[in-house]
C-alpha cells in the first residue's frame, strides 16, 4: 500500500535561513508528488505538484526516486512562509486517490 | 460564493444525536470528497464520489453516511458516533478523479461528539 512519511512534526529555524521539509514515500510504481500547504486561519490549498516541475513562492520540490523521497526546499524562509505542509501521493496503483503524510509544522522566527 | 463551502463550521452533538454535514462546490468539478483529519494521525480518505457514483469507500464505520444528491452537493450524514469521531471533517473538490489532479479544500467543520 501506498504510505507518505514526513518524519518531522516541527521546523523551526529563522527568518533567512534554508528550509529543508523532508517527505519520504513508498509506493510500487510511479506516483504524482504533492505540496500542500495550510497558513493559520486558511484552507488546505496546493502548494506545488511534482507534474507542474514548477517554483511557487520561492519553493521547490525535486522527485528522488532513488531515495522515494520529495523534499521540500526553500533558500531563504520567511515569515509568512510559517505554516503546515503536507506532502502527497496519487497514483494508478492507488485508485487515483490522494494520500496524505501526517504534516510538518514550519514556524519562520524573525 | 466561489470555490467549496462547509457548512456548519462547528458541530458538537451527543452520541445519540443525527447531524449532517454539508458541502457544496461552485468550480463545476466531477469529484468530490471527504476526509478526515485528527490531531494525531495524517488526513484519512473517508469516500470519494465521481459524478455522484461513490468511487471509493475507505472502511469507514456504517454510523458515516456519506450522500451526492449532485455534482455540486455532497453530505455527510452522521449518527450513534463515538467520542473518538471529533476531528475536522474536510470536504475537497477536483475536476476528475485522476492521477495529478488538484483537490480545492473547504474550510471544514470542527465536529466534536460528547
Amino acid at each position: 500500500a501506498q504510505r507518505v512519511t514526513q518524519p518531522e512534526k516541527l521546523l523551526s529555524v529563522f527568518k533567512g535561513a534554508p528550509v529543508e521539509l523532508k517527505c519520504n514515500y513508498s509506493y510500487s510504481g510511479s506516483p504524482e508528488l504533492f505540496w500542500y500547504v495550510q497558513y493559520s486561519r486558511q484552507r488546505l490549498q496546493l502548494l506545488l505538484r511534482h507534474i507542474s516541475r514548477e517554483s511557487i513562492k520561492g519553493f521547490t520540490a525535486d522527485l528522488n526516486k532513488g531515495e522515494t523521497s520529495f523534499h521540500l526546499k526553500k533558500p531563504f524562509a520567511q515569515e509568512e512562509d510559517s505554516a503546515m505542509y503536507y506532502c502527497a501521493l496519487s497514483g494508478h496503483n492507488a485508485g487515483n486517490m490522494l494520500t496524505f503524510g501526517g504534516g510538518t509544522r514550519l514556524m519562520v522566527k524573525p | 460564493e466561489t470555490g467549496v463551502t462547509q457548512t456548519p463550521r462547528h458541530l458538537v452533538m451527543g452520541m445519540t444525536n443525527k447531524k449532517s454535514l454539508k458541502c457544496e462546490q461552485h468550480l463545476g468539478h466531477n469529484a468530490m470528497y471527504w476526509y478526515k483529519q485528527s490531531a494525531k494521525k495524517p488526513l484519512e480518505l473517508m469516500f470519494v464520489y465521481s459524478l455522484e457514483e461513490r468511487v471509493e469507500n475507505n472502511s469507514v464505520p456504517s454510523r458515516f453516511s456519506p450522500e451526492c444528491p449532485n455534482s455540486s452537493h455532497l453530505f455527510l450524514h452522521l449518527h450513534t458516533l463515538q467520542p473518538e469521531d471529533s476531528a475536522l471533517y474536510l470536504c475537497a473538490s477536483s475536476q476528475e478523479v485522476a492521477v495529478g489532479e488538484k483537490l480545492f479544500f473547504g474550510s471544514g467543520t470542527q465536529l466534536s461528539v460528547l
